[in-house]
């Protein structure tokens, strides 16, 4: 079965500086990897996805993640934060192409943002 | 609109109750799921269906029932609810693909 481990359940950074939210995932075959994020009293919203394509992935609002196979690994940066990215992020795992078993999720990460 | 949409988003019942959270999507995924978020938990998965008649058991599936006699409805049913299950419920779709879930707003259940 897969999991996700998502370090550190609350990164703290000033605002303009780089975040980092690192997750690593256990999966006996190839994965395909996902991050959401989630504003108060929201759903998950999805940022981007690794489908097995270009390892560098690229999402929305300035987000991207690097899937790294030896490191097991699928870190999500940002080169300066804004206030406006506070939220809860979630990294997602899944072995099953199609969805059929649906996502594994971390336990999150809540991102603050200091002014 | 098109979309996933939960009812009701906010729910206070009493211990030994029977609560019926629904969710309703438009845009005939196949797959659907139903997610409990709490803190230090994430999100864990209840129950999820391939197809209309078709259900399997998540991850944490007790105390809980669903149906799906329609494609686009995916009840949970909480047929005695204990204060454990107090929590954001969550329901998601997909079509298949990649595996990318797509979420409603949630709903907000309270036991007292």
């Amino acid at each position: 079965a897969q999991s996700v481990t998502q370090l550190g359940s609350h990164v703290s950074v000033s605002e303009g500086a780089l975040v980092l939210l690192r997750c690593n995932y256990s999966s006996s075959v190839p994965p395909y990897l996902f991050w959401y994020v989630q504003y108060p009293n929201q759903g998950l919203q999805l940022l981007l996805k690794y489908t097995s394509a270009a390892t560098l992935v690229k999402g929305i609002n300035g987000f991207e993640a690097e899937f790294k196979k030896s490191e097991t690994s699928f870190h999500l940066t940002k080169p300066s934060a804004h206030m406006s990215d506070a939220a809860e992020y979630f990294c997602a795992v899944t072995v099953s192409g199609g969805g059929a078993d649906g996502l594994t999720f971390g336990k999150g990460t809540h991102l603050i943002i200091q002014p | 609109d098109a979309g996933i949409t939960q009812s009701p988003r906010y729910k206070i019942t009493e211990t030994g109750r029977q609560v019926t959270l629904m969710c309703h999507q438009t845009w005939s995924h196949s797959y659907m799921f139903w997610y409990r978020q709490d803190l230090g938990h994430g999100l864990r998965l209840i129950y999820y269906s391939a197809a209309a008649d078709i259900t399997d058991k998540g991850e944490v599936p007790d105390g809980y029932v669903v149906s799906r006699s329609k494609t686009e409805n995916f009840p949970l049913t909480l047929e005695s609810a204990t204060r454990s299950q107090t929590s954001v419920y969550f329901c998601a779709s997909t079509g298949g693909g990649t595996g990318e879930l797509f979420f409603g707003e949630g709903s907000r259940l309270t036991v007292l």
